[in-house]
């Protein structure tokens, strides 16, 4: 298995400009998570989808994210428009139970300039 | 209010050394905790969970973590620290049986293993 695939690894892009983060779970996997890492607020979860259904986007921080899951082997992040504030790690993770835990992808690093 | 928490943000020992990272929690029902390593510039690790049995887990790289049930603890240990071991590590626990599998983490410590 390829684990949790996430595309582009980095991002460099033009404040105002739109963002799209991309995701492949794991298959089989019926849970997936989207988290932001920044040095000053930490692991910070976005977003959580089961069985391609958003569950909690309480974390998403504003009007400009949007998320979603259209089938069960994609995801996406999408940041319109993009500020400055918004650079950080972006990863994704999916589980397949309470179990399991979470396979991570490695991060898509975005920087806003 | 159920929570976990890792209570130091940075741990420094001695290569050689044994080690020891925090974590407490409060969860209702039984928990399902986990740990993770993250290396620089990557994602994060699985090392280890408990979810049911043995008080005492093994994971990888060496590390092992105790469920204290009493003490609401599962603190990260290993006997002799490695300079690769320097990263970040996060605790994390299922907040209940309401909680699907969403995960629930402590915002890291930083593991700093000095030669």
């Amino acid at each position: 298995d390829a684990g949790v695939i996430q595309s582009p690894r980095h991002e460099v892009t033009e404040m105002g400009q739109e963002v799209t983060l991309r995701c492949k779970p794991i298959s089989g996997h019926n849970s997936l998570f989207w988290y932001r890492q920044t040095m000053m607020r930490g692991l910070e979860l976005l977003i959580y989808f089961n069985n391609n259904v958003p569950i909690d986007d309480s974390g998403m921080p504003e009007d400009r994210f949007s998320a979603k899951m259209p089938n069960a082997s994609f995801s996406t992040l999408k940041i319109q428009p993009s500020e400055p504030r918004d650079s950080a790690v972006y990863f994704c993770a999916s589980s397949l139970n309470p179990g399991y835990g979470y396979t991570f992808g490695s991060g898509t690093r975005l920087t806003v300039v | 209010a159920q929570s976990v928490a890792q209570p130091e943000d940075q741990v420094n020992v001695a290569e050689g050394n044994p080690l020891t990272v925090k974590c407490t929690y409060s969860v209702s029902g039984n928990p399902y905790l986990f740990w993770y390593v993250q290396y620089p510039n990557r994602g994060l690790q699985f090392l280890l969970k408990y979810i049911t049995g043995d008080n005492l887990v093994k994971g990888s790289y060496g590390f092992e973590a105790e469920f204290n049930k009493s003490q609401t603890s599962f603190h990260l240990k290993k006997p002799s620290a490695l300079v690769s071991d320097s990263a970040l590590y996060f605790c994390a626990v299922r907040l209940g049986n309401n909680a699907g599998n969403m995960l629930t983490f402590g915002g890291g410590t930083r593991l700093m293993v000095k030669p």
